[in-house]
């Protein structure tokens, strides 16, 4: 059974497009990540819910925006795509995040805008 | 501010040997976690090791060990007896003060020759 499902696992898109990725976990957390992987490997925190409310957004363009329909999903809609977006973009969850317990990550998104 | 520091971009270790990642952090938060995760070139994000800032003894999972040294702010990462499939991208990271975001180091690319 996968932990934390991501669709789709390539993403091949023009500028201009809108597109979502979506995301699943059948853990039974209650908290939700996505974050973003660059071109050089370094992964930054875009959103956090928990238990479907936002509370984490961090300097994300407003052209990202995270949904939540339950607990166990958390879509990522991204309006007028840039060559920038380009990235892989991981889902995660966790249990009680202040209580030192690990973030499961999905297998990632890679995103590519031409 | 938050910060995790990798200085090692690349490392080289013979299989079956010891290797030392090394991670360095900063926080003024008492209250803190610090975790390795695993990526090898197929993507996916590992869990390996969790260290919390009030735990006494030092974090182990099999080959793996956290070298937690509070007062120097650093957190390094060791592998014993190093396999072909440990080569791989290690990131240090520490969960944030707010609503448990990891905040990464830049990654640490390690190939293990035989």
């Amino acid at each position: 059974d996968t932990a934390v499902s991501q669709t789709p696992k390539y993403l091949v898109t023009q500028m201009g497009n809108d597109k979502s990725i979506k995301c699943e976990q059948n853990l039974g957390h209650d908290t939700m990540y996505w974050y973003k992987q660059d071109s050089k490997k370094f992964l930054k925190i875009m959103f956090s819910y928990n238990n479907k409310e936002l509370i984490i957004n961090e300097t994300v363009p407003n052209r990202f925006s995270p949904k939540s329909p339950d607990k166990a999903h958390l879509n990522l809609h991204i309006n007028s795509l840039e060559l920038g977006d380009s990235a892989v973009y991981f889902c995660a969850s966790s249990q009680d995040p202040q209580a030192g317990y690990e973030q499961y990550f999905g297998p990632g998104t890679r995103l590519t805008v031409t | 501010a938050q910060k995790i520091t990798q200085t090692q971009p690349g490392m080289f270790v013979q299989e079956k040997e010891a290797v030392t990642l090394d991670c360095t952090y900063d926080t003024s938060d008492p209250s803190y976690g610090l975790f390795w995760y695993k990526q090898p070139s197929s993507g996916e994000m590992i869990f390996l090791i969790y260290q919390g800032s009030y735990d006494q003894q030092n974090a182990t999972e099999g080959r793996y060990s956290l070298n937690f040294q509070k007062a120097r702010k650093s957190a390094n990462l060791v592998i014993s007896a190093s396999q072909l499939g440990d080569s791989a991208m290690y990131f240090c990271a520490m969960r944030g003060n707010q609503g448990g975001k990891l905040i990464f180091g830049q990654g640490t690319e390690l190939s293990v020759k035989p």
